[in-house]
């Protein structure tokens, strides 16, 4: 019930091509969803997030896009770099006072020039 | 603005020797703290969240243990360290009220040889 699934394991990109990670939720009371952006030997760093009454948030290259019914939503990395070579979390969360967020596996992206 | 520091940034240890790690917060007051350990190549595991001084709540037994002396302190122990406490441990914080939006340290790469 409070599983995130995050699909690819891991993914290749050609630069200035698309990156797509997708994830899927159980927990149909989860109201907030972030993703993470972690650099080798560094700390995941929070890059965008979705709350469920909006199909679509766009910053920069970076979008999130939120299919309620079907439970699911991915980040769409436009015009992949070399520099987004990271592991990216998707992650879901309930909004009311302490809440556990709860992480999916992550996907390790490399981009190639 | 917000700052968040962990040290050491790599620790090797042996079996059976203790353990302390430090997290401290800058620019915030009365956070959520949490510590989490990420295994090579693996998602984030909740170990302590803490939602004040002397507050600590586990998330999974073992032998760790978390201790909040101060506002924007929060340090990680233990008394023995075993072969599978290796990994990489990360500090976060969020603002009370917003433990879904959480903000994560540098990180400490701890091996137990």
């Amino acid at each position: 019930q409070q599983q995130v699934k995050q699909s690819p394991q891991s993914l290749i990109v050609q630069k200035g091509g698309i990156s797509i990670i997708n994830c899927a939720y159980e927990n149909t009371a989860f109201d907030y969803f972030p993703w993470y952006q972690q650099f080798p030997g560094k700390g995941p760093a929070l890059l965008i997030a979705i709350r469920p009454d909006v199909s679509e948030k766009k910053e920069g290259r970076f979008t999130i896009s939120f299919n309620k019914s079907a439970k699911q939503f991915s980040l769409h990395i436009m015009d992949s770099q070399p520099g987004d070579s990271a592991t990216y979390f998707c992650a879901a969360s309930l909004s009311g006072g302490y809440q556990k967020v709860t992480f999916g596996t992550g996907t390790k992206l490399q981009v190639i020039p | 603005s917000q700052t968040i520091h962990q040290w050491p940034a790599t620790l090797v240890q042996p079996v059976g020797s203790p353990l302390s790690l430090e997290c401290t917060v800058e620019g915030t007051s009365n956070p959520n703290l949490y510590w989490y350990r990420q295994a090579a190549g693996r998602g984030l595991q909740l170990l302590f969240y803490s939602v004040g001084i002397g507050q600590i709540s586990s998330e999974v037994p073992q032998n760790l243990s978390a201790s909040r002396p101060q506002d924007r302190q929060f340090i990680l122990s233990s008394k023995k360290l075993l072969l599978s406490d290796s990994g990489f441990y990360l500090c976060a914080w969020s603002v009370q009220g917003k433990s879904y939006e959480q903000y994560f340290g540098p990180g400490t790469r701890l091996t137990v040889t």
